[in-house]
């Protein structure tokens, strides 16, 4: 157990739809990060939170958001869900850059 | 732009052998470079990590090679073993920015 927990494990859902998933930090972390992770593009970062604020933004589309709550725990929504848009999402978090620890991801599957 | 360039794809060596796997870089804003294993249906643990002010890094049998002027830097595991076999990705971050750029990864596998 890595000590960051991704919920839920699996989801499928149509295309259109939205959906929420769940990530709590490691105990002490600071930052959670989230990634894509796909078969053509591999793993590509998608945004970062630190102590609740938004910290950074890599390729993270418009139908895209997060948010990170008092608690440090965070939540990546996606919207107007595409068959494209199946993939493993992982949750990470750090108390510097260089710590980072991965959760188990979500994978997702957009029918 | 893929900002950070990993091979080969896939990796097949018998036990005992030696695996090596390169990574090159383009941003020189980089100064932090983690090697990440994932079994399947895990997600990535880091593995070993480097800075630029070294050369080389080992730990255990896994040994980080860095080249700054080249900006590549590679794996090498040593005595490997059928537990071994993963995929490996290489990663950078910094200037500013903690999101690590992941390279595409390497599936390597290691034949008993």
């Amino acid at each position: 157990d890595s000590g960051v927990t991704q919920t839920p494990k699996h989801l499928i859902t149509a295309t259109g739809q939205r959906v929420t998933l769940r990530c709590s930090p490691r105990s002490g972390d600071l930052s959670v990060y989230w990634y894509q992770q796909s078969l053509d593009q591999g793993l590509q970062f998608l945004i970062q939170y630190y102590n609740g604020e938004e910290r950074a933004k890599g390729n993270i589309l418009e139908r895209f958001s997060a948010q990170q709550f008092p608690d440090l725990h965070s939540e990546l929504n996606l919207s107007s869900l595409e068959l494209g848009d199946s993939a493993l999402y992982f949750c990470a978090s750090s108390l510097r850059r260089d710590g980072y620890t991965f959760g188990s991801g979500t994978r997702l599957t957009v029918v | 732009q893929q900002q950070v360039k990993q091979s080969p794809q896939s990796l097949i060596v018998q036990k005992g052998g030696i695996p090596i796997i390169n990574c090159a870089y383009e941003n020189t804003a980089f100064d932090y470079f983690p090697w990440y294993q994932q079994f399947p249906g895990k997600g990535p643990a880091l593995l070993i990590a480097i800075r630029p002010d070294v050369s080389e890094k080992k730990e255990g049998r896994f040994t980080i090679s860095f080249n700054k002027s080249a900006k590549q830097f590679s794996l090498h595991i040593m005595d490997s073993q059928p537990g071994d076999s993963a995929t490996y990705f290489c990663a950078a971050n910094g200037g500013g920015a903690d999101g690590l750029t992941f390279g595409k990864g390497t599936h390597l596998i290691i034949q008993p």
